[in-house]
């Protein structure tokens, strides 16, 4: 089953601006991950916060993570054609059952107009 | 190109087939998993191996679905007497364990269709 919601489930903005993405989870977890999977190139994993950090950055993305609240956001600055894709997170909540296994939230669909 | 490969990339079959679907993972990794994605939706976990060791099934892995990973590198996930609703995109990843080692990285996935 999924672990939770992703909001919104379509997105579609203007080339240049930002985007925002939120993710909302079920149980406590080890870490949270964002993956993008477009048709060309498949589910690729973006960044990784794990549950004692608040806020991660790399180039263009920034994660927060609120664990008292269950939900993480992700934002894309400065968008570009080439960011249109499915965004999903992913939980894993490996200390506790042993094993790094992700359950995914059902998406974000973010269309980049130009 | 040194990724997670999955063959087929696409499989059509008659409904109460039997289908094979192979990974190699990332010649390294020691983990391999098995996701089901279904359209629309996100993956879904179905297993996972720790070498050769197959140490989690989920629930929507049922009696019709077999996975191996004879020799701890490459792997196989075989579906007997394929139903409708087995249409999904199988998806394959691989990761390493320890502390740092969290990140998956997904192949291309299989999509099986079935008719």
């Amino acid at each position: 089953s999924q672990q939770g919601e992703e909001d919104p489930q379509a997105l579609s903005i203007q080339e240049g601006e930002n985007a925002t993405m939120n993710c909302s989870y079920k149980t406590s977890i080890n870490n949270l991950q964002w993956y993008r999977q477009n048709s060309g190139r498949g589910l690729v994993h973006l960044i990784l916060i794990r549950s004692n950090e608040r806020e991660k950055h790399s180039g263009r993305l920034r994660v927060t993570l609120d664990t008292s609240k269950k939900s993480s956001s992700l934002l894309i600055t400065a968008s570009r054609a080439a960011d249109t894709a499915s965004y999903f997170c992913a939980t894993d909540d490996s200390f506790i059952q042993g094993a790094q296994k992700l359950v995914f939230g059902q998406g974000t669909r973010l269309t980049i107009n130009p | 190109d040194t990724g997670v490969s999955q063959d087929p990339r696409h499989k059509i079959t008659k409904r109460g087939q039997n289908v094979t679907f192979r990974c190699d993972p990332i010649s390294e990794h020691n983990r391999l998993y098995w996701y089901r994605q279904t359209l629309g939706q996100g993956p879904e976990f179905l297993t996972y191996f720790q070498n050769e060791a197959q140490l989690e099934k989920s629930r929507l892995l049922s009696d019709r679905f077999s996975a191996e990973r004879p020799k701890g590198s490459f792997s196989t996930l075989e579906i007997q007497r394929t139903e409708q609703g087995d249409s999904a995109m199988y998806l394959c990843a691989s990761s390493l364990t320890g502390y740092l080692s969290y990140e998956q990285y997904f192949g291309p996935g299989t999509r099986l269709t079935v008719t």
